[in-house]
This record gives structure tokens, sequence and C-alpha cells, in this order.
């Protein structure tokens, strides 16, 4: 069965610092993997999501993520933190249902705070 | 702008109470998608529609239920069989192609009176 971890519920930076939030998954099938950002009392706007192809993807607000087939990992990275940058950022893996149907499986999440 | 619109953005429960949450879409998807969000739990599959007429249980079903008779609405009742309804609940949509992302509303939050 797919499943998602990601490594560390908080992640705390400075300002301008580079943000990384890892994400492994597993999956007994080619993935289809999605990073999430969500605010506070809001739903979740997607931030990139790799499907075939290049294995560097780039989102939006400079984030980017690599996937990195031999490691099973999705790591998301920015180069340089903005205050903007605070949330609470997931990772999803598609997986299939027992009816054979398509459904994401979410990460726990990863609490990002920038400091001043 | 198309989007989905869940309602209300905050509901509260009396014991023994059902309540039901909106969620209506204008995105033309044909899968939609109920999720509840618990600190530090992640999102959790409560029930998920491909088509109108048709809905599947997802992980945590249990003291909830679900109506699709149109394509453009999903909504979920919480049933007094819940036993610990409070909670963030998020609805999401999607075409039927699983390299796609799912689109998300604000959610409703849920609490017991």
């Amino acid at each position: 069965a797919q499943s998602v971890t990601q490594l560390g519920s908080h992640v705390s930076v400075s300002e301008g610092a580079l943000v990384l939030l890892r994400c492994n998954y597993s999956s007994s099938v080619p993935p289809y993997l999605f990073w999430y950002v969500q605010y506070p009392n809001q739903g979740l706007q997607l931030l990139l999501k790799y499907t075939t192809g290049a294995t560097l993807v780039k989102g939006i607000n400079g984030f980017e993520a690599e996937f990195k087939k031999s490691e099973t990992s999705f790591h998301l990275t920015k180069p340089s933190a903005h205050m903007s940058d605070a949330a609470e950022y997931f990772c999803a893996v598609s997986a299939i249902t027992q009816g054979g149907s398509e459904k994401l499986v979410f990460g726990k999440g990863t609490k990002l705070t920038v400091n001043p | 702008d198309g989007g989905i619109t869940q309602s209300p953005k905050y509901l509260f429960r009396k014991e023994g109470q059902n309540v039901t949450l909106s969620c209506e879409q204008n995105l033309n998807h044909d899968a939609m998608y109920w999720y509840r969000q618990d600190p530090g739990q992640g999102l959790r599959l409560i029930y998920y529609s491909q088509i109108v007429n048709d809905f599947q249980k997802g992980d945590i079903a249990e003291g909830y239920s679900v109506s699709r008779e149109k394509k453009e609405s999903f909504p979920l009742t919480v049933t007094s069989a819940q036993k610990n309804p409070t909670a963030f609940y998020l609805c999401a949509s999607s075409t039927e192609y699983s390299n796609q992302p799912q689109h998300f509303g604000d959610g409703t939050r849920l609490s017991i009176l």
C-alpha cells in the first residue's frame, strides 16, 4: 500500500535561510507526487506535482522539489525563506483504493515557522 | 471563478444531533472527496465519489454519510453515531485522471456544544 512519511512535524528557519521539508514515499507503482500548502483555517493549495518527465519540479512561490526514485524521496526546497512561507505543508502520493479507484494518501504535515 | 465552496465555515453540534456540511463545485469535476483533519494527523479520507449516484467509503467512514445526486454537490452528514466529531472538514474535487491534483475548499470547522 502506498504511504507517505514527512520527517519533522515542525521546522523552524530564519528569514532568508534555505527551506528543506522532507518527504519519503512508498509505492508499488511509479508514483504521482504532490506538495500542498495550508494556511491557518484554510484549505490546501497545490504547490507542485510530479507525474512523469523531469525529476526537478518547480512550483509556485519559489518552491521546487526533486523526485529521487532510488531514495523514494520528494523533498521540498526553497532557497530563501520569506515570512509569508509560514504555513503547514503536506506531501501526498496517488494511490489505488481496494475498489480500484484513485485517491491521495497524505503525510501528517510539517509546520514551517519563519523567524525574523 | 471556478472553485469549491464549503458552508458553513463554522458549525456547532449538540449531543445526539445530525449535522450536514455542504460542498459545491463549479469546476465540472467528476470526482469529489471528503477529508477529516485533526492536529498532527494529516488528512484522512472519509468518503469519495467518482461519479453521480455512486460513492465509496474511505478510511474513516463510520459515523458519516454522503449523497451524490448532482455532479456539483457532495454533502456530508455527521451523524450522532460519530462520537468524536470535533475536527476540520475539507472537501475536494478532481478530474478522473490520477496525475491531476485535487482542488480544495476552505473547510468547515465542526465543534461540539
